[in-house]
């Protein structure tokens, strides 16, 4: 496996699931990224990680919990989501925290909450 | 408020001439711009950025120029190829307390015809 892998692809859920996103890069990065894509909404930054430690939190509801056990794997843990939490989850990493960094991206998980 | 404004949805090009993209920013603390590509079911490659200390930059078929007076870059390929019809996302970075920010906009579609 190269780049960056997320798992699932495509996620439904009620509302009172429980649930993880998995997300894993094998490009030896030091810093993971979680964005939201909504529909018609720019990409929005959720959490950062670097050296697995948490180091942004923009303001993300408590039903999104992040875990990053290595620099290699996060994860994003879903409970008592809403509709409109409905959307694409991007994972990315990048080398470092500095803009020249470039960020890369995995495919992604399409998550409709019900 | 959009602080990165992507304001043509999309752009329909013929094959060989020029694919002009637009970005338009309000924040003159950005110093990092960044330009990135996505097809569908994948998540946005890195395509080329330019800082703020450059007004220009080249990288084969795309060339970034930047015009920080009038808070605005343009992406540039040429000669435009029907494997450039993607979504194109401009991003830019900056620094806010003791974190670097990458805001992104919403995107051009871009459409190259044979």
């Amino acid at each position: 496996e190269t780049g960056v892998t997320q798992t699932p692809r495509h996620l439904v859920m009620g509302m009172t699931n429980k649930k993880s996103l998995k997300c894993e890069q094998h490009l030896g990065h030091n810093a993971m990224y979680w964005y939201k894509q909504s529909a018609k909404k720019p990409l929005e930054l959720m959490f950062v990680y670097n050296f697995k430690e948490q180091t942004e939190n923009n303001s993300v509801p408590s039903r999104f919990s992040p875990e990053c056990p290595n620099s290699s794997h996060l994860f994003l843990h879903l409970h008592t989501l809403q509709p409109e939490d409905s959307a694409l989850y991007l994972c990315a990493s990048s080398q470092g925290r500095l803009a020249s960094y470039e960020q890369y991206f995995g495919p992604g998980t399409r998550l409709t909450v019900t | 408020d959009q602080q990165v404004k992507q304001n043509s949805p999309s752009l329909s090009v013929q094959e060989g001439r020029i694919s002009i993209l637009n970005c338009d920013y309000t924040n003159s603390m950005f110093d990092y711009f960044l330009w990135y590509k996505k097809y569908p079911a994948e998540g946005p490659t890195f395509l080329i950025s330019i800082s703020s200390i450059k007004d220009k930059n080249e990288d084969g078929r795309f060339t970034v120029f930047l015009n920080k007076s009038a808070k605005h870059l343009s992406l540039h390929i040429v000669p435009s190829q029907p494997g450039d019809s993607a979504v194109y996302f401009c991003a830019a970075s900056a620094f806010t307390g003791n974190n670097r920010k990458l805001i992104w906009g919403l995107g051009t579609s871009l459409a190259v015809n044979p």
